[in-house]
């Protein structure tokens, strides 16, 4: 099994310009969730979902958008790139059996400028 | 969602037993406490979780005291590869399971 794969893992973008960061999990795991780590801070939670078809909001969920059509994926939009958002990305899974076990991804670096 | 504290770093040598303690006064009957390893350039890593007295595995033990208002991370002869950042996390289960809330860390240095 793959676990959860981010693509890409860096990407540098112009202010304005949008973009999607991919996320796949292949553990049919029905909880994901997009988190924000800002340099020496704890991570923040952006979106998630609960499974197919529902997202909600988490902690910044300002200039971001996801939606949630299959179990394996969780695509997150920035929709007007801005050098705020300059930060790294991670995607988590959960089986929502376990409690608070979650699997995250490799990261996706994004600067934007 | 209960907060959390623990100290900004930690230094260690290779071998040596490390143990992060975690506060969390204000925990609720229903909360969990959960802990997570970060390396560099890496997506965290869930190490443990436990609801009171001790839990262990293959990687650490967590020691909870009755009252439930702090927690002990305990790595066993750690080597430099446990330098990492540690979380400890407080919450209910449901909650987790969408949402986790991470502090600062505290940064665990390793040295030979």
């Amino acid at each position: 099994n793959a676990g959860v794969t981010q693509t890409p893992k860096f990407q540098v973008l112009k202010t304005g310009q949008s973009m999607t960061l991919q996320c796949a999990q292949d553990m049919n795991h029905e909880y994901m969730s997009w988190y924000r780590q800002d340099p020496g801070m704890g991570l923040r939670l952006i979106h998630y979902s609960v499974g197919a078809g529902i997202t909600d909001q988490g902690e910044v969920p300002n200039g971001y958008n996801v939606s949630r059509s299959t179990t394996e994926d969780f695509p997150l939009r920035l929709l007007s790139a801005a050098p705020s958002q300059t930060s790294v990305y991670f995607c988590a899974s959960n089986t929502g059996e376990g409690g608070t076990e979650a699997f995250f991804g490799q990261g996706t670096r994004l600067t934007v400028v | 969602l209960a907060k959390t504290t623990q100290p900004i770093s930690m230094d260690s040598y290779e071998g040596q037993e490390v143990n992060i303690t975690c506060s969390h006064n204000n925990i609720a009957t229903n909360d969990y406490i959960t802990w997570y390893q970060q390396f560099p350039s890496q997506g965290p890593r869930f190490i443990i979780q436990g609801y009171k007295t001790k839990v262990t595995n293959e990687v650490a033990s967590l020691f909870i005291p009755a009252d439930r208002k702090s927690s002990t991370l305990s790595l066993p002869r750690v080597s430099l590869s446990d330098t990492a950042v540690y979380y400890c996390l407080v919450g209910d289960l449901d909650t987790g399971r969408r949402a986790l809330t991470f502090g600062s860390g505290t940064r665990l240095q390793v040295q030979p």
